[in-house]
């Protein structure tokens, strides 16, 4: 079946401590994008690529990276420079074009310790 | 500037009841997309349902009807005969562009409703 899978589903890491979230989908969609939700909140744009190789910027990127190396996989690095990096993250993509919905993943929780 | 209000932050209704979630947005662009989503306790969002604001025709589907009305700006879902399944947060969500993006024009998400079915 065609969906978007995210790894792990819970996750803990140390302060100080890189962390990289997993973000696979068959959907052969070209755009993909990450969520940051905090508890009660709506989403918010972490970052975003519409095509292999190219990727941008959301609303809330600093203390993150990404890459697009392949049109299936959009990983998210949470680094130590992420002040407050507790958080529920969404992985969604879609098709070209503002009319297309986005799909979601399960998501990962991440706990900082 | 794109927004979109939510302003029920969380609803409870008793099982059987209908319940109306309100949406409200705001954009400068003639064409534009709203969208619905379901986010269950288990945290995935579901994609419920499209419009195009040339399209003001509402829409029903099982217990799910939505009215979008574009004089006030509004695109607000009804919920008819509520279950306990439907217990859930709840985003609409608007985005100006449309066809193939040469640039990425952002989805912009509301708050989310909050809504809890009692049995």
């Amino acid at each position: 079946d065609g969906g978007i899978t995210q790894s792990p589903k819970y996750l803990f890491r140390k302060e100080g401590q890189n962390v990289t979230l997993s973000c696979e989908q068959n959907l052969n969609h070209d755009a993909m994008y990450w969520y940051r939700q905090d508890p009660g909140q709506g989403l918010r744009l972490i970052y975003y690529s519409q095509i292999v190789n190219d990727f941008q910027k959301g609303d809330i990127a600093e203390g993150y990276s990404v890459s697009r190396e392949k049109k299936e996989s959009f990983p998210l690095t949470v680094t130590s420079a992420q002040k407050n990096p507790t958080a529920f993250y969404l992985c969604a993509s879609s098709g070209q074009g503002g009319n297309n919905e986005q799909f979601f993943g399960p998501g990962t929780r991440l706990t900082v310790l | 500037a794109q927004k979109v209000t939510q302003a029920q932050t969380e609803i409870s209704v008793v099982e059987k009841e209908d319940v109306t979630l309100d949406c409200v947005y705001e954009t400068r662009d003639t064409t534009y997309y709203l969208f619905w989503y379901k986010q269950p306790p288990s945290g995935e969002l579901v994609f419920l349902i499209r419009r195009n604001s040339f399209d003001e025709q509402n829409e029903i589907s099982g217990r799910y009807s939505w009215n979008f009305q574009k004089s006030t700006s509004s695109f607000n879902f009804t919920i008819t005969a509520s279950q306990v399944v439907d217990s859930a947060v709840y985003f609409c969500a608007l985005s100006e562009a449309m066809g193939i993006r040469t640039s990425y024009d952002k989805v912009i998400f509301g708050p989310g409703t909050s809504l809890s079915v009692i049995p």
